[in-house]
């Protein structure tokens, strides 16, 4: 069975500057995707990046980017210029890309809070 | 256009009693899925219907069932309820189960809080 682990429970960052959330994950497949989720305290969750794992280059959106490490099966979350507005709880999740299966598995999630 | 809605927004019923959640995904997605959320256990895959189907089920007890109907909304159903029961239920919605392309993206909503009492 696939899993995901985030080690980190609480990050903060201060405003402007730049923070690394952590997810590590372990499975047998080859051909799989990973993701980030933002779920602010409305509790609408939001993807935030997604990364296929057969590609090698590492996804950027905007002011977010991974570090896919493909053979340490690890996939941080870099967030630069932080801003109040990512203050949430972010949560790493895996998806094997076989079968129908549209099923996310998804860590225990990291608090990051921004402070001034 | 209107992103996956759930109803009720909140929900406390006794331990015993039933309950009936109900999503309805983006239009034009065909597929949904069912997500329990809880402090102790994290998120947790509940199941999944694609074309009124049940694609895939989460290791949960069978008094949690659901169903599609044919304009894609889906409910889910808990019969029993007991108090580890109380969660944030979230529903998400993509086109397809699977592709490499756009069909991966699943849309979550705002979800329902259940409180078991």
């Amino acid at each position: 069975a696939q899993t995901v682990t985030q080690s980190q429970p609480e990050m903060s960052v201060q405003e402007a500057e730049t923070v690394t959330l952590s997810c590590t994950y372990d499975t047998s497949e080859s051909d799989y995707y990973l993701f980030w989720y933002k779920q602010p305290p409305s509790r609408q969750m939001i993807l935030v990046i997604r990364q296929e794992a057969y590609k090698q280059q590492n996804a950027t959106e905007n002011r977010f980017s991974v570090n896919f490490q493909k053979a340490a099966k690890s996939f941080s979350l870099k967030i630069s210029d932080s801003q109040l507005g990512d203050a949430a709880m972010y949560f790493c999740a895996y998806r094997r890309n076989t079968g129908t299966a549209s099923k996310l598995t998804f860590g225990t999630g990291t608090r990051l809070q921004v402070t001034l | 256009k209107a992103g996956v809605t759930q109803t009720p927004r909140y929900l406390i019923k006794t331990r015993g009693q039933q309950v009936t959640l109900s999503c309805s995904p983006i239009s034009g997605h065909r597929s949904v899925s069912w997500y329990q959320q809880t402090p102790g256990q994290g998120l947790q895959f509940l199941f999944e219907y694609f074309s009124e189907t049940q694609r895939n089920k989460g290791n949960f007890p069978g008094r949690f069932s659901g169903r599609q109907f044919s304009n894609s909304r889906s409910e889910m159903n808990v019969s029993t309820l007991e108090l580890g029961d109380s969660a944030l239920y979230l529903c998400a919605s993509s086109l397809f189960p699977q592709g490499r392309t756009g069909a991966l993206e699943q849309y979550f909503g705002p979800g329902t809080r259940l409180t078991v009492t």
